[in-house]
């Protein structure tokens, strides 16, 4: 049940933008998302939970689509800042609270 | 607010011996996971504690990893006999309470199996 991200990487040059998509074949009811630097623990980035709210940093969005089960990372003008790998972590909608799983991540990298 | 504390930072042993990890949540988290991850990957979630009981320990290995809580705070993640497949980073992360609250993440010890 580990949850689908795409594209595996990117490549960005500085401002221009990124998606980042999630997608999992179970019924869900939150994602996260967390930034991971070389040689860093995982950041967090945003919750999106089912019924629309959301909990994250004000220069960060994403969008969480429940029917298609998927959700949406939104990097716009992008700084070398952003560089690094994005994961989504996924709750499936039956087991509140519990069996959360990482996607495989996607490498963002932001050149100058 | 002080962070997850995680030690040691790094851990070099031999495949068969025992090794130990420890990690000390935010203080008032109810939530206590530890993970594994192999370089490359995402992080796995071995096992989820919400105050000093067990959530999840679905992917944990029970046949060679253990792992307690204590009084709800504190947690050690126990390794024994290691195999060369368990190097990887172990990392520790608390929340406030599961689901719905960010996972603040500790340093990582860094394991590596010889």
């Amino acid at each position: 049940q580990q949850p689908v991200q795409s594209p595996q990487a990117v490549i960005l040059r500085e401002g221009e933008d990124a998606v980042i998509n999630c997608s999992s074949s179970k019924a869900l009811y939150s994602v996260h998302w967390y930034r991971q630097k070389h040689g860093e623990a995982p950041v967090f980035l945003m919750i999106l939970l089912k019924g629309g709210e959301q909990k994250g940093h004000d220069k960060i969005s994403a969008s969480f689509n429940e029917k298609k089960q998927q959700s949406s990372l939104y990097l716009t003008a992008s700084q070398l800042s952003y560089s690094g790998t994005y994961f989504c972590g996924t709750e499936i909608e039956d087991n509140y609270g519990q069996n959360f799983v990482f996607g495989p991540g996607t490498r963002l990298s932001v050149l100058p | 607010e002080a962070g997850v504390a995680q030690s040691p930072r790094y851990k070099i042993i031999e495949k068969r011996q025992s090794v130990a990890f420890w990690c000390n949540p935010i203080s008032g988290h109810a939530t206590l996971y530890w993970y594994q991850q192999i370089l490359g990957q995402g992080p796995k979630l071995l096992i989820q504690f919400q105050n000093n009981g067990v959530v999840d320990d679905s992917q944990l290995p029970k046949d060679r990893f253990s792992a307690e809580r204590l009084k709800g705070v504190d947690s050690t993640l126990k390794i024994q006999p290691a195999k060369l497949e368990d190097s990887a980073v172990y990392l520790c992360a608390s929340s406030l309470d599961r689901g719905v609250e960010p996972q603040h993440f500790g340093d990582g010890t860094r394991l590596s199996i010889l």
